[in-house]
């Protein structure tokens, strides 16, 4: 069994809509719940990151992380084809100084107008 | 801010040679990683440094990778010799360290194709 499962696969919606991503994992280890996007041809970058359980929310973009069913989320509102790129859900263990990430497999989302 | 350096960006070879790749991390960040990107995956921690110490190399194959980070700033990745499995894009990333939430910067990445 993996760390860290990431779902759905390759997903593909309309311009406006709604987005749920997700990951769940297996370490109760893992304190750290972040999300990158990646660009084609470019590295990831740090999308959102949650420390504990709750919720969070940047603009269009709203995380949550619920520790007692190891169970991450992501949701994008009013999806952009800006917003196409593959989204990668990122676990780090607290109580350690160096920051090793476990990602999950990713999501390639194309937004279409 | 300059962010992470990589070269080169493409990386084309036949199984059984050898390559390397560069990384210049952000100045100041003592941390620095290789992961390993295989299309379709998330990628995968090879090897980090502290400074020019290894703190964690378990997911290297030793046997034909290699890392170093002579001066605790710049690092290269070799692998000698190379698979047709190696291909991939070999991610560098580095941070400020710390238990806190410091963040991982990514370069772009070098793509290895191998025949």
């Amino acid at each position: 069994q993996k760390e860290v499962e990431q779902d759905p696969g390759p997903l593909s919606v309309p311009e406006g809509a709604i987005v749920s991503l997700n990951c769940t994992y297996s370490n109760s280890a893992f304190q750290y719940f972040m999300w990158y996007r990646q660009y084609s041809r470019k590295g990831p970058e740090l999308l959102m990151y949650t420390y504990s359980s709750g919720n969070k929310e940047d603009g269009r973009f709203t995380a949550q992380v619920d520790k007692s069913s190891k169970y991450i989320s992501l949701f994008i509102r009013d999806s952009q084809p800006s917003d196409s790129a593959t989204y990668l859900c990122a676990l780090r263990a607290g109580g350690t100084s160096y920051g090793k990430l476990t990602f999950g497999q990713g999501t390639i989302l194309t937004v279409h107008p | 801010e300059a962010g992470v350096a990589q070269s080169p960006r493409y990386k084309i070879i036949e199984k059984r040679q050898s390559v390397a790749f560069w990384c210049n991390p952000i100045s100041g960040h003592a941390t620095l990683y290789w992961y390993q990107q295989i299309l379709g995956q998330g990628p995968k921690l090879l090897i980090q440094f502290q400074n020019n110490g290894v703190v964690d190399d378990s997911q290297l194959p030793k046997d034909r990778f290699s890392a170093e980070r002579l001066k605790g700033v710049d690092s290269t990745l070799k692998i000698q010799p190379a698979k047709l499995e190696d291909s991939a894009v070999y991610l560098c990333a580095s941070r400020i360290p710390g238990q806190g939430m410091n963040e991982q910067f990514f370069g772009p990445g070098t793509r290895l194709t191998v025949l």
